[in-house]
């Protein structure tokens, strides 16, 4: 079985600081891993997914994570926070893209202060 | 390249009465997996389809959601009779089924579902 923990339901920044919002993973297998984002009244954007070939991770709008197997975690990270970036954010996991769906971690709420 | 699409986008229903959500994935997409979030919930996995058949249905709530995908094209997910309890974001995601370069689950913009 696999799972997936966000610490931090609602995280707030200023606009400009530095964005960090967390995920651990459990999972028995290797794990894909994937962050989505979703905006007020709509649906799943994929960020950017972790699928076993550089650990650090580069996805849309600056946003990156990093793919840390000792700490069964998958962060992520933003330097400078935008207005814009305020959303939903869900990590998620599993053990085969192709086969397998995936496990969602609860969310995090971002909120950017001016 | 069309996305992942959902029909309705919103709905308001009576408790008791019956709803079908439609969704269409990316042509080419044998996976078609169904998820949902109630009101400040996870999001939690109902179901996956590999082409017309049902692969995993684990997560499916109670018999009065049934999922089909006639032909392995769109599937619908009918609620018959709504409870207020069904009320929540419906996500449709497809995937291609080949697993050699870690595929890309993509979602549709869900169907949010309100039983009053």
């Amino acid at each position: 079985a696999q799972s997936v923990t966000q610490l931090g339901s609602h995280v707030s920044v200023s606009e400009g600081a530095l964005v960090l919002l967390r995920c651990n993973y459990s999972s028995s297998v290797p794990p894909y891993l994937f962050w989505y984002v979703q905006y007020p009244n709509q649906g799943l954007q994929l960020l950017l997914k972790y699928t076993s070939a550089a650990t650090l991770v580069k996805g849309i709008n600056g946003f990156e994570a990093e793919f840390k197997k000792s700490e069964t975690s998958f962060h992520l990270t933003k330097p400078s926070a935008h207005m814009s970036d305020a959303a939903e954010y869900f990590c998620a996991v599993t053990s085969d893209t192709g086969r397998r769906a995936l496990t969602f971690g609860s969310g995090t709420r971002l909120q950017v202060q001016p | 390249e069309a996305g992942v699409t959902q029909f309705p986008s919103h709905s308001v229903i009576e408790k008791g009465q019956t709803v079908t959500l439609r969704c269409d994935p990316i042509s080419g997409h044998d996976n078609l997996y169904w998820y949902r979030r109630v009101m400040g919930k996870e999001i939690k996995f109902l179901l996956h389809f590999v082409k017309e058949s049902k692969q995993d249905e684990s997560g499916m709530p109670n018999n009065r959601f049934l999922a089909e995908r006639t032909g392995g094209t769109y599937s619908t997910l009918k609620v018959q009779p709504a409870e207020l309890e069904d009320s929540g974001v419906y996500f449709c995601a497809s995937s291609q089924l080949d697993t050699s370069s870690g595929n890309t689950i993509y979602f549709g913009e869900g169907s949010w579902l309100t039983v009053v």
